[in-house]
């Protein structure tokens, strides 16, 4: 397929456990972001990436959170000792220009317990 | 700074009548506009976008955009709602003075009632 795709598309995992979460963008683009959509709050902008590095890290929310890009492709989200707070859509977008509008992933539902 | 606000939580129409979704932004410098949406359990699709020309934006599934400087409004229309346009529509801005960021609106839900 020609889209962005995530895994795994659902997480469920225990309070305090670590948690990695993958986007692969389309192939050729060089802008990716990550945001979080939670229930009746839109979407919150975590980390954006242009190639591999990341010049904008503002949105994520604690030092529990980290991602990284490999290869100019390839992105994963870690959130460390995952707290109940942390459940909701984590949703990945990639796009050729930074400019332009964003192809957007299935994205992955983290339910924390 | 940017900003987008979205007025409406939920916006209700009959099928076969006009619709029209609100959304209106600040930014610094001039806008780049989009309209994203969102079905049931799906990921969010592009819609139409305004970055420069044409004050009327045309885009997928017949939905077109009006951008209005002078009340810095970007509201999303169809002349003739569809039951299957029920979905979650966003708007997003993005400053061509500021960050590479685009900033969503938190999201209008769309009910088109047969």
């Amino acid at each position: 397929g020609a889209g962005v795709s995530q895994s795994p598309s659902n997480k469920v995992t225990e309070k305090g456990k670590d948690v990695e979460l993958r986007c692969d963008p389309i192939s050729g683009h060089t802008a990716l972001y990550w945001y979080r959509q939670s229930l009746g709050q839109g979407l919150e902008f975590l980390i954006y990436f242009q190639g591999n590095s990341a010049p904008d890290k503002s949105g994520l929310p604690s030092d529990r959170f980290s991602a990284e890009r490999t290869g100019g492709s390839v992105s994963t989200l870690t959130i460390q000792r995952t707290q109940q707070e942390d459940s909701a859509v984590y949703l990945c977008a990639s796009s050729f220009g930074t400019g332009d509008f964003l192809f957007f992933g299935p994205g992955t539902r983290l339910t924390v317990l | 700074a940017q900003s987008v606000a979205q007025p409406e939580d939920q916006v209700n129409v009959a099928e076969g009548n006009p619709l029209t979704v609100k959304c209106t932004y600040s930014v610094s410098g001039n806008p780049y506009l989009f309209w994203y949406v969102q079905y049931p359990n799906r990921g969010l699709q592009f819609l139409l976008k305004y970055i420069t020309g044409d004050n009327l934006v045309k885009g997928s599934y017949g939905f077109e955009a009006e951008f209005n400087k002078s009340q810095t409004s970007f509201h999303l229309k169809k002349p003739s709602a569809l039951v299957s346009d029920s979905a979650l529509y966003f708007c997003a801005v993005r400053d061509d003075e500021g960050s590479y960021i685009p900033t969503f609106g938190r999201g209008t839900s769309l009910i088109v009632h047969p």
